[in-house]
């Protein structure tokens, strides 16, 4: 079973846009980690977020973190069609193991 | 630095058959874990390897099996292939001690259809 479950589950905006994508989780967590799917190809690591942290950026990327409501959201800001791909939230489950969502699938138009 | 490198890219197989797939780290990475991904079941957890020793094992069959070797290269095993094995498989690696507070960085994957 899935540990995050990601919401939307599809996306499609436009270029220049912002897109925000949340996550969800069950159990308590050491982290969370957003990644990046293209095409079905293998998946790149965007961004860690350690459970003691609520806030974090990377480029156009900005994570929040709230452990109370056991949320995370990714938002994407001036988005270009190169941004267009699968986005995941995989949550730790112990130091081995990571648990992934199912994905929001971002579509950004020209 | 190379990345993680998965051979083959893609394989066809039938049913009954058995497959070994395998992952070459980064160079220095010592954790490797391995996934399977389907779009009914998503990206699922199957095993963790470091320095030669599974620590971790997801809610697979004794079907699925895995490796490490000495370099850290990873192989995965699936014996008597069922239609449901069709899927992505991704390996991923780690340095450090292998702590998901590491980053993972993951190999293209390979596909494998079962006919």
């Amino acid at each position: 079973s899935q540990q995050g479950e990601e919401d939307p589950q599809a996306l499609s905006i436009q270029e220049g846009e912002n897109a925000t994508m949340n996550c969800s989780y069950k159990t308590s967590i050491n982290n969370l980690q957003w990644y990046r799917q293209n095409s079905g190809r293998g998946l790149v690591h965007l961004i860690l977020i350690r459970s003691n942290e609520r806030e974090k950026h990377s480029g156009r990327l900005r994570v929040t973190l709230d452990t109370s409501k056991k949320s995370s959201s990714l938002l994407i800001t001036a988005s270009r069609a190169a941004d267009t791909a699968s986005y995941f939230c995989a949550t730790a489950l112990n130091d081995y193991k990571l648990s992934f969502g199912a994905g929001t699938t971002v579509t950004v138009r020209a | 630095k190379a990345g993680v490198t998965q051979t083959p890219r893609y394989l066809i197989k039938t049913r009954g058959q058995q497959v070994t797939l395998s992952c070459s780290p980064i160079s220095g990475h010592r954790s490797v874990s391995w996934y399977q991904q389907t779009p009914g079941q998503g990206l699922q957890f199957l095993f963790e390897y470091f320095s030669e020793t599974q620590r971790n094992k997801g809610n697979f069959p004794g079907r699925f099996s895995g490796r490490q070797f000495s370099n850290s290269r990873s192989e995965m095993n699936v014996s008597t292939l069922e239609l449901g094995d069709s899927a992505l498989y991704l390996c991923a690696s780690s340095r450090g001690t292998g702590s998901v507070s590491d980053t993972q960085y993951f190999g293209p994957g390979t596909r494998l259809t079962v006919l």
